[in-house]
């Protein structure tokens, strides 16, 4: 069965720092894995999706992640931090692979930027 | 082009009440979930419709969740009787069968 684990519930980054939030994921078939944020009192927003193509995926707001197979990581990065990064987020897996299958999400990390 | 809109935004009951919520996808979008999202949580799918066929619907409490997808479009979710442990955000997403799931605001439910 598909998971994915969140490393780190909370992280704290001072403004203009790189931004890493750790997501390793484990699937049965070639995954699908996905970046969400979400903003206080908000749904979810897609930051950047893998689906089989380039391993480095850029998304938005200067985001970007890496598909490593063989450490079956997908960590999210962003070279400096503002302070609208401040958020949750979750990584996820589709299962059965596939963008339209239900998505298997992590716990979410809280992200904290310091001015 | 509008989002994923759900309604109420809040709700707030006493245990063993009923409660229903309310989603309208993006307009064309065949596929339309219900998640669950515990506080601390990453969300949990509760119901996967295509069209107005149910996919998945293996993690959802059928002794009290309910839901439909009448022709097709807007959708509803029901629970009764509450219990205090579905106190959540119930988040509903739509998909065009694309790379993406488009999730709305969510509603968050509160039971006493």
């Amino acid at each position: 069965a598909q998971s994915v684990t969140q490393l780190g519930s909370h992280v704290s980054v001072s403004e203009g720092a790189l931004v890493l939030l750790r997501c390793n994921y484990s699937s049965s078939v070639p995954p699908y894995l996905f970046w969400y944020v979400q903003y206080p009192n908000q749904g979810l927003q897609l930051l950047l999706k893998y689906t089989s193509a380039a391993t480095l995926v850029k998304g938005i707001n200067g985001f970007e992640a890496e598909f490593k197979k063989s450490e079956t990581s997908f960590h999210l990065t962003k070279p400096s931090a503002h302070m609208s990064d401040a958020a949750e987020y979750f990584c996820a897996v589709s299962e059965y692979g596939g963008a339209t299958n239900k998505l298997i999400f992590g716990t979410g990390t809280l992200l904290a930027v310091q001015p | 082009e509008a989002g994923v809109a759900q309604s109420p935004r809040y709700k707030i009951i006493e245990k063993r009440q009923s409660v229903a919520f309310w989603c309208n996808p993006i307009s064309g979008h065949a596929t339309l979930y219900w998640y669950q999202q515990i506080l601390g949580q990453g969300p949990k799918l509760l119901i996967q419709f295509q069209n107005n066929g149910v996919v998945d619907d293996s993690q959802l409490p059928k002794d009290r969740f309910s839901a439909e997808r009448l022709k097709g479009v807007d959708s509803t979710l029901k629970i009764q009787p509450a219990k205090l442990e579905d106190s959540a955000v119930y988040l509903c997403a739509s998909s065009p069968d694309s790379n993406e799931q488009f999730f709305g605001p969510g509603t968050r439910l509160t039971v006493l």
